[in-house]
């Protein structure tokens, strides 16, 4: 099965400054999808970014981009200009084409320090 | 549009008992499925279905069950609560087979307790 790996149980940045949570995921296929879920705390969750294995060019959404490393089987999550409503638990979450589970990570929780 | 609603949002459940969490979607979703979400754990996938009539297992199917009449409605059943069932259920659906290229949307999740 596959495992996806958040190593970061706890991070906290400065408002309006810039922050990276990791993503590390194990799999032997080519064919997949990365993601990054936000789940702040009226427990929603949110899709913040998604990355397709195939794209070399790292997805990218307003404030919030990745570092997608295929070979190092490493997705990070860029926050940059970090806002109050940043705060929250972050899932990275791992799709193999043609399956039905998506897998996910322990969860990385953000603290924005005004 | 409503998008996933899951109904309740809370509930208290004594050893034994058995309840439905009910899960419905407005957006003519072919994939539907149940999440576990327990503490430093993320979300395990329970069951799920790809069209109405058709279920299957996910990653940590045992004390549930599941149906899909409808192509709206996919309730999770708890057969004889247990505590170790207690965790937040997530519903979630996408248009197509499999949450790839056609993004998962979340239904607001439900708490169960079970003493």
């Amino acid at each position: 099965a596959q495992t996806v790996t958040q190593s970061q149980p706890e991070m906290s940045v400065q408002e309006a400054e810039t922050v990276t949570l990791s993503c590390t995921y194990d799999t032997s296929e080519s064919d997949y999808y990365l993601f990054w879920y936000k789940q702040p705390p009226s427990r929603q969750m949110i899709l913040v970014i998604r990355q397709e294995a195939y794209k070399q060019q790292n997805a990218t959404e307003n404030r919030f981009s990745v570092n997608f490393q295929k070979a190092a089987k490493s997705f990070s999550l860029k926050i940059s200009d970090s806002q109050l409503g940043d705060a929250a638990m972050y899932f990275c979450a791992f799709y193999q084409t043609g399956a039905n589970n998506l897998f996910f990570g322990t969860g990385t929780r953000l603290t924005v320090i005004p | 549009n409503a998008g996933v609603t899951q109904t309740p949002k809370f509930q208290v459940l004594k050893t034994g008992q058995s309840m439905t969490l009910q899960c419905a979607q407005d957006m003519n979703h072919e994939y539907m499925s149940w999440y576990r979400q327990d503490p430093g754990m993320g979300l395990r996938l329970i069951h799920y279905s790809v069209g109405a009539g058709i279920t299957d297992q996910g990653e940590v199917p045992n004390g549930y069950n599941v149906s899909r009449s409808t192509t709206e409605d996919f309730p999770l059943r708890l057969l004889s609560a247990a505590p170790s069932q207690t965790s937040v259920y997530f519903c979630a659906s996408s248009r197509e087979q499999g949450p790839g290229a056609n993004v998962l949307t979340f239904g607001a999740g439900s708490r169960l307790t079970v003493l």
